[in-house]
Order: structure tokens, then sequence, then C-alpha cells
């Protein structure tokens, strides 16, 4: 069955980076692409950016840009997302999700992982 | 931007529920997606294409509209819908509405 399961939680300080993995199971890898959320407590689902596992090609929220990298292993169906720079603000779980383009239509993120809790706490 | 109301929603179970979402431009290609999360847990996606029901999810739940006006029904409310519901128009770039609240009266 598919499955996405992300690494554990993390406490970090500010100005630090964080690199946070989402390991796929259960399907051909390089069929979906990659997607990063977050979600602040008690707030709502903001959307990171894409990776294509397929290529490797790259979509980021522009409020990210120059903080945020994802990148994949194919050999090890992983997915990882880093952010540098963090503030207190970047404290949130953080979700991976796949979605998929296919026959010229789009279709949305069916399968989530878990979450990884980052704190960022001086 | 998506707009979602009400942000709470006061109902009892048997009871119907109607969320409303609304895009500030229409959406493209009708992907406007509806999906219910729980607390602690990841989204569940629970409609695509706007009226697209997802795997496994109940025939209560409807989705429907297009253009800029999307709503979601939820027949008649089972104990476990009681959650927080967002909309979300995907595709290349992503963005959700502030989430809808559906609590037990």
């Amino acid at each position: 069955q598919v499955a996405l399961v992300q690494s554990g939680a993390e406490m970090t300080k500010p100005g630090a980076s964080v690199k946070v993995s989402c390991k796929a199971s259960g399907y051909t890898f390089t069929t979906y692409d990659i997607n990063w959320f977050r979600q602040a407590p008690g707030q709502g689902l903001e959307w990171m950016g894409r990776i294509s596992t397929n290529t490797g090609n790259t979509n980021y929220a522009q409020k990210f840009l120059g903080r945020l990298t994802l990148t994949t292993d194919t050999s090890t169906t992983t997915a990882y997302m880093e952010m540098t720079s963090l503030r207190f603000d970047d404290t949130a779980l953080y979700f991976c999700a796949r979605d998929v383009f296919i026959r010229s239509s789009w279709y949305p993120c069916d399968y989530w992982g878990q979450g990884t809790l980052v704190t960022v706490s001086s | 931007v998506l707009t979602q109301s009400p942000a709470t929603l006061s109902l009892s179970p048997g009871e119907r529920a109607t969320l409303s979402c609304r895009a500030s431009q229409s959406v493209r290609g009708t992907y406007l997606a509806w999906y219910q999360q729980k607390p602690g847990q990841a989204p569940r996606l629970l409609m695509h294409t706007a009226s697209s029901r997802a795997t496994d999810v109940p025939e209560r739940f409807r989705g429907g509209g297009s253009g800029t006006d999307f709503t979601l029904t939820i027949s008649r409310l089972e104990p476990e819908d009681f959650a927080v519901y967002y909309c979300q128009q995907y595709g290349r770039s992503q963005t959700f509405g502030q989430g809808t609240k559906v609590e037990i009266k």
C-alpha cells in the first residue's frame, strides 16, 4: 500500500537549518511529484513547493524562495525538504504529499506523510 | 485567494452541512479540491475537480460549483465528520482556504 513516512520531530535554533525526509513506498516513485506543506499551530495549510521526482525540477512558493531547497534520492525513494535561516515563526508541522499531472490534467495530493513537527526555539 | 465560509458551523449529528469556498479569480480547469483534517492528522482528500469524490469517500459528501463559487455538502453528519474542512486550488501552484470547522452543537 502507498505510504509516505516522514522523519521525526526537530528542535532547532533561530538562524539554523533543518532537513526533513519523506520516504515513499508502495508505488512507482518517479510517477508522482512530491509537494511540501506546512501548518503553524492552530493555523491553516500552506503550500511551500513541489519537486518532480522524474526530472528534479522544482517550483517554490514565492515566500520561500532563497530559503527552501527540495531534493529527491530516487535510489532510496526519498524526498527531502531543507529550510535555512529559520525563524520563530517557522515553527510548524511540515507535511509531504504526492500529486500527479497525467493525461493533461492535474490530480491533487491523495497521500500525505504523517507530518514532522519543527520547533524553532532559543 | 480562496475564502471559506462560515468559519465555524455548529450542527448536530444527522443534520446537513453546507460549506462555501469562493475564489478571487476563476479556478482554472476546475482544479478545486476539498480536504478533511482532524486534530493531529494529515489532511484527507475528499473531492477533486470540484465534484468528483476521492477513493473510499462516502456518498454523503457532495461537491459542486464552478468558476469562483464552490460548495461542499455533507447530507447527514456522522460523528466522524466533525473536523476542519479546507478547499484548495491545485495544479502547478496551490492555495488553500482558511478552513471551516464543523463542530458538534
